[in-house]
């Protein structure tokens, strides 16, 4: 079954604790991208990436980190988390290119920072 | 720059009445449009998208769209409300390519019995 996977679904952690969220895809998809979700302000882009070793900022990048090394995982990693980044995060994947922009979104990853 | 507006942040109807729910957007190329729907504590779905090919877009569950260039506008509408329409719909627009993305802020749709 073609889906975009994120692990874990739901994170309860402190103030500074490293921390990663995993995401993969089983499409061979070139393109990538992680959003956080809060209320009334839609979803919001954090990093994207449009093949392996390329990424490149979103909207939202302060307090993240991605890398692509394979072309199936995105990972996420918030290096030292704060409370301002509870949130609900979705990882998305697309083949990219021209009229091939459809995202398929992972199930979400809900994140508490204490 | 891009941006994406979504009109109303809450849209009640009644079942078995049309649905409109308003997004205009800005953008210094053309862009590509979507509308996605969230159903509770679900993810994301595609509903439909215009990449400048026809500007009635027709999508999935007899949603559709029509991209109005001079007005800016994408609005989307359905001529009968079901109940399991009630969801959160985010209009989105993106690059060629779909890299970067923006995400309006949502509108949640109510649908009374």
């Amino acid at each position: 079954e073609a889906q975009v996977t994120q692990n874990p679904r739901y994170l309860i952690t402190v103030t500074g604790k490293k921390l990663t969220v995993t995401c993969s895809q089983n499409m061979n998809h070139e393109y990538m991208s992680w959003y956080r979700q809060d209320p009334g302000l839609g979803l919001r882009q954090i990093y994207y990436s449009m093949n392996v070793e390329v990424t490149d900022k979103g909207d939202v990048p302060e307090g993240y980190k991605v890398s692509r090394k394979e072309k199936r995982n995105f990972p996420l990693i918030l290096e030292s988390p704060s409370p301002n980044q509870t949130s609900l995060y979705f990882c998305a994947s697309s083949l990219g290119g021209e009229l091939q922009e459809t995202q398929y979104f992972g199930p979400g990853t809900r994140l508490l920072v204490l | 720059a891009q941006s994406v507006t979504q009109l109303d942040s809450h849209v009640s109807v009644s079942e078995g009445t049309p649905v409109l729910l308003r997004c205009n957007y800005s953008s210094s190329y053309s862009p590509s449009l979507f509308w996605y729907v969230q159903h509770p504590n679900k993810g994301l779905q595609l509903l439909l998208k215009y990449t400048s090919a026809a500007t009635l877009v027709k999508g999935i569950n007899g949603f559709e769209a029509e991209f109005k260039k001079s007005e800016t506008s994408f609005h989307l509408t359905k001529p009968s409300a079901h109940m399991s329409d009630a969801a959160e719909y985010f209009c989105v627009v993106s690059n060629t390519g779909g890299f970067k993305t923006i995400f309006g802020a949502g509108t949640r749709l109510f649908v009374k019995a």
